[in-house]
Parts: C-alpha cells; sequence; structure tokens
C-alpha cells in the first residue's frame, strides 16, 4: 500500500499570515492517465470531512481561493494564503492513484497561535 | 445539492453484527460509484469499502475483508454495509461518500459504531 506523510502534525497560525502542509507519497502518484490523484480535506471540529482540492490543485465549488494545492510525483503541498477562524481543524492528504486502498495521511491539525 | 445520510450505528458486543445505511438524494444516484469510510475515535480516516455504480466492482480494505460486505439499491438511492463478526477495534465513525468528480467527492455526517462488551 501507498504511505502518504504528512509534516507538519500540529501547525499553529497566527490569523491572516500564511499555512503551508507537505504531504509526501511512497510512490509516484502519477496515473497512466495522466492525471495524479491526490486529494486535500478538511475536518473541522465536529464535522465530517469536506473535499477541498482534487487532483493535485482543482479546487472544489465553494472552496475560497486561499486554498491552493501544487505538486507532482511523490511531494504536495497544501496553502492557505491567509490563515482565518473557520480555517481551524485537521487536513488531511489522499492518495486514488494505487488502488485499492485509498490511503491517507496521519492529519495535520491546524489552530490559531 | 446532493446529500447522504447514514444511519443504523450503535452499541454491538464483539462478535455481533450491524447493517450501517446511507440514503442518497439531490444527485443521480446510480451514475456514482460509492465508498464507507472510517474514523476511530481521536483518530485520522480509513478507507473500507468501494463499490461501482453497477455493483460489479468491489473492494474492502484488509482490515474488514471476509467480514463486512458492501451493496447499493440504485432503485432505492441507498448504500449499505452489513458488518458481521465486530471487533473492539471497528470501533469508529462511519462515513458513505460518493465519487463523483475525482475520489470522495460528499460525504455524509457519519454514524457511529461502538463495539463493546
Amino acid at each position: 500500500d501507498v504511505v502518504m506523510t504528512q509534516s507538519p502534525l500540529s501547525l499553529p497560525v497566527t490569523l491572516g499570515q500564511p499555512a503551508s502542509i507537505s504531504c509526501r507519497s511512497s510512490q509516484s502518484l502519477l496515473y497512466s492517465d495522466g492525471n495524479t490523484y491526490l486529494n486535500w480535506f478538511q475536518q473541522r471540529p465536529g464535522q465530517s470531512p469536506r473535499r477541498l482540492i482534487y487532483k493535485v490543485s482543482n479546487r472544489d465549488s465553494g472552496v475560497p481561493d486561499r486554498f491552493s494545492g501544487s505538486g507532482s510525483g511523490t511531494d504536495f503541498t497544501l496553502k492557505i494564503s491567509r490563515v482565518e477562524a473557520e480555517d481551524v481543524g485537521v487536513y488531511y492528504c489522499m492518495q486514488g492513484t494505487h488502488w485499492p486502498p485509498y490511503t491517507f495521511g496521519q492529519g495535520t491539525k491546524v489552530e490559531i497561535k | 445539492e446532493g446529500q447522504l445520510v447514514e444511519s443504523g450505528g450503535g452499541l454491538v458486543q464483539p462478535g455481533g453484527s450491524l447493517r450501517l445505511s446511507c440514503a442518497a438524494s439531490g444527485f443521480t444516484f446510480n451514475y456514482y460509484p460509492m465508498n464507507w469510510v472510517r474514523q476511530a475515535p481521536g483518530k485520522g480516516l480509513e478507507w473500507v469499502s468501494y463499490i461501482s455504480s453497477g455493483s460489479t466492482v468491489i473492494y474492502y480494505a484488509d482490515s474488514v475483508k471476509g467480514r463486512f460486505t458492501i451493496s447499493r439499491d440504485n432503485a432505492k438511492n441507498s448504500l449499505y454495509l452489513q458488518m458481521n463478526n465486530l471487533r473492539d477495534e471497528d470501533t469508529a465513525v462511519y462515513y458513505c461518500a460518493s465519487d463523483g468528480s475525482g475520489h470522495l467527492e460528499h460525504w455524509g455526517q457519519g454514524t457511529l459504531v461502538t463495539v463493546s462488551s
């Protein structure tokens, strides 16, 4: 199975400042169809997960443009350009290239300083 | 917009069985593959099972293979997870999630399964 490794696991941030989360996969996530199936999810406290980004850099409907995804191969990044209070929660990367199974990172907890 | 609502969770003894349901509305359910994903208390996300739109392709995580059965009824816009021989480590919130434009696009609110004597 592909192992997804996130860092940091805890990220205290100041409101209005940028934040960045790294996700590395144990194998390249480039699929034979040319797509890279790397997603990012947000889970606010007490809520179910919500997909933010699919195929590395595509924002889902309703996701603020302060969220952006980038990367290729085995190295990926989720960036929040200016953190707002509603961004508090746990963020997960997930790969859908080498499946089954879909595999998730351990999660990164974003909190306000 | 589409909605997914899980039900059927509860307290069950080790070795027992439970059937989860997921009711879909607001989208063309029979077009989309579906999944179950679980989250143990205070832990991360674990994919459990996948079923294609026509039920022809089914996959399970190794941790539940042989004990859990995924199914769907497109006429009823419903997804199911039959869980047998439950173990303590199956205690989790179980989410159904649809594969739309990519994997795990929409999620339900989850249903809690507690396995304990």
